[in-house]
């Protein structure tokens, strides 16, 4: 079976803990994503990678640590320093870097991050 | 700054009516528009894409239009059903520039219900 896998589904945290989610992927995409989506604000971009041992910020990363050390796996933290991170949390992933060919994003199942 | 403008926020059609959903932009860099389905809960999975050389795209039941003098394009659901009832985003994205220059832009979505 191949696809995007996010864990845990449900996660919850108190105030002043990081955390980190799991994304792993075994499509062989080169580039993989981060997402934070918000009811009523779509989706928006934390942070992208698009090459191993490579990432990039996206509109809204402050709060947040990514690593890219296996082409599968594109882990995210949110650190304590994320004042509002109750949110689902979206990974994704697509075959050619940016703009080099099929643009397709393929979403995993989401993380629901819940601070208590 | 939105650069990717949704609408309707919600959208009720009856089963066997046509949905249609907008989308404006205003970067005119943009050369791939795709759209997203999604329902509660889960990540969202790519629908139907188009690029600007064409001005529509059918796929069964959905049609992508594209008015690129106007910066414009729209979903058209034919025949919806229940089953069609979900989240859909439109997106938009420009071609990769150099390093670190890609993102898909979302909408902020739209929250149709097909009622029987």
């Amino acid at each position: 079976d191949g696809g995007i896998t996010q864990s845990p589904k449900y996660l919850f945290r108190k105030e002043g803990q990081n955390v980190t989610l799991s994304c792993e992927q075994n499509l062989n995409h080169d580039a993989m994503y981060w997402y934070r989506q918000d009811p009523g604000q779509g989706l928006r971009l934390i942070y992208y990678s698009q090459i191993v041992n490579d990432f990039q910020k996206g509109d809204i990363a402050e709060g947040y640590s990514v690593s890219r050390e296996k082409k599968e796996s594109f882990p995210l933290t949110v650190t304590s320093a994320q004042k509002n991170p109750t949110a689902f949390y979206l990974c994704a992933s697509s075959i050619d870097p940016p703009g080099q060919g099929t643009d397709t994003q393929y979403f995993g199942p989401g993380t629901r991050l819940t601070v208590l | 700054q939105q650069q990717v403008k949704q609408s309707p926020q919600s959208l009720i059609v009856q089963k066997g009516g046509i949905s249609i959903i907008n989308c404006a932009y205003e970067n005119t860099a943009f050369d791939y528009f795709p759209w997203y389905q999604q329902f509660p809960g889960k990540g969202p999975a790519l629908l139907i894409a188009i690029r600007p050389d064409v001005s529509e795209k059918k796929e069964g039941r959905f049609t992508i239009s594209f008015n690129k003098s106007a910066k414009q394009f729209s979903l058209h659901i034919m025949d919806s059903q229940p089953g069609d009832s979900a989240t859909y985003f439109c997106a938009a994205s420009t071609p990769h520039s150099g390093a670190g220059s890609y993102q898909l832009t979302f909408g902020k979505g739209t929250k149709l219900s097909v009622i029987p």
